[in-house]
């Protein structure tokens, strides 16, 4: 089956740059999307395409793409990004979507 | 403004149905493909089914397929998730979502999401 695997937490604090991956074997060939959801909220789209950023969504927030792996860059890093943070991507040939386990993104 | 609104969430035995519902306002919604998402408590988010802006194609987690049947009516800007079968493990927030793409696509990101409906089977 199609897995998508994030590490579990990450920590940083104010002011510097956190970077959470997401790895995957079926990425070199599907584009990734990145969400934050906040306690008690729903989620919010911060990525998608691996590096497009939707409107309205700091320009803090950054995606990239390497072979196997996605990576979602938060520069300067604020107490308010504190949050779980999830990758999604498509299987487009069994036309399956899935979600990473997630990453709580913790500021110290 | 863009806004989705679940409803239909309940306390269920397992065994029993289900159907939710989701109000899409703010957009075109026939251009739009819809997607269902779930968070078990405490746990992490697991796409569960998603419909194309047509409503003629459908896709679904292999964790409910068999048992839950996603629909639409574009008319009145609805996308619907009838389950049925519940088991325990279906208990979780579900969340109504918007696929980003205007073309219909079913498949893709998620821009707008409602605030959920919970969902709890127990006996």
């Amino acid at each position: 089956s199609y897995e998508l695997t994030q590490p579990p937490s990450v920590s940083v604090s104010p002011g510097q740059t956190a970077k959470i991956t997401c790895s995957g074997d079926a990425l070199p060939q599907q584009h990734a999307s990145w969400y934050q959801q906040k306690a008690g909220q729903a989620p919010v789209l911060l990525i998608y395409e691996d590096s497009e950023r939707p409107s309205g969504i700091p320009e803090r927030f950054s995606g990239s793409s390497s072979g196997t792996t996605v990576t979602l860059t938060i520069s300067g890093v604020q107490a308010e990004d504190e949050a779980d943070y999830y990758c999604q991507s498509a299987d487009t040939t069994t036309s399956y979507v899935k979600f990473g386990g997630g990453t709580k993104l913790t500021v110290l | 403004d863009v806004q989705l609104l679940e409803s239909g969430g309940d306390l269920v035995q397992p065994g029993g149905s289900l159907r939710l519902s989701c109000a899409a306002s703010g957009f075109t919604f026939q251009n739009y493909g819809m997607g269902w998402v779930r968070q078990a408590p405490g746990k992490g988010l697991e796409w569960v089914s998603a419909i194309s802006g047509s409503g003629y194609r459908s896709h679904y987690a292999d964790s409910v397929k068999g048992r839950v049947t996603i629909s639409r009516d574009n008319a009145k800007n609805m996308v619907f998730l009838q389950m049925n079968g519940l088991r325990v493990d279906d208990t979780g927030v579900y969340f109504c979502a918007k696929i980003i793409s205007g073309d219909g696509y079913s498949l893709g990101a998620m821009d707008v999401w409602g605030q959920g409906t919970t969902v709890t089977v127990s006996s």
